[in-house]
């Protein structure tokens, strides 16, 4: 079956503009996650979704937010971009976050670089 | 406030030896572990699980071992291969807070 799409792959934007990113799940699976991965951070997170309905946020300040669609399909977005919002965003999905026994599927990330 | 720790940035091994990565943790209410294994422009693949009633789980050359008193786990390859170069995650959960939080990562170059 296909695995968690990303898109874009890849995007440049400069300093003040928004951004959004999309994540398509694998079918079936209801909990999207989102991750900021920059350099020497490790994978932070940002927040996750179940049914439409934002279950946890990280840390990141209120230009960072997202939602979950019916079909489970989730968004992302930056606002007002800074430079130290470059970093590789990653989406995963899982079957249900109920259970903490639930592995995370990622996505191959959106590669965003802020001028 | 770093949950999970690998303080072991990068680790270099002979193809064939066993690398063995750590990571360890502070908040005691984990009770779900994860590694990762991540290759550059890609996304982190899920390679190893742990649960808290367990210390062991074995999956082929990867096993990873819990020490919940030492709030420490760690992951073995055996034996170790050029293709097992990539960087590792270990993650956590706690019961119902729906996310995971992941350690810094170790760079593991397998020396053929």
């Amino acid at each position: 079956k296909a695995g968690v799409t990303q898109t874009p792959r890849y995007l440049i934007k400069t300093r003040g503009q928004q951004v959004t990113l999309s994540c398509s799940p694998i079918s079936g699976h209801r909990s999207v996650s989102w991750y900021q991965q920059t350099p020497g951070q490790g994978l932070q997170f940002l927040f996750e979704y179940f049914s439409e309905t934002q279950r946890n946020k990280g840390n990141f300040p209120g230009r960072f937010s997202g939602r979950q669609f019916s079909n489970s399909r989730s968004e992302m977005n930056v606002s007002t971009l800074e430079l130290g919002d470059s970093a590789l965003y990653l989406c995963a999905s899982s079957f249900d976050k109920l259970s903490a026994a639930n592995v995370l599927t990622f996505g191959a990330g959106s590669r965003l670089t802020v001028l | 406030d770093q949950q999970v720790k690998q303080n072991s940035p990068s680790l270099s091994v002979q193809e064939g030896r066993i690398s063995i990565l750590n990571c360890d943790y502070t908040n005691s209410m984990f009770d779900y572990f994860l590694w990762y294994k991540k290759y550059p422009a890609e996304g982190p693949t899920f390679l190893i699980s742990i649960s808290s009633i367990k210390d062991k789980n074995e999956d082929g050359r990867f096993t990873v071992f819990l020490n919940k008193s030492a709030k420490h786990l760690s992951l073995h390859i055996v034996p170790s291969q050029p293709g097992d170069s990539a960087v590792y995650f270990c993650a956590a959960s706690a019961f119902g807070t729906y996310k995971y939080i992941f350690g810094t990562g170790t760079r593991l170059k397998v020396l053929a």
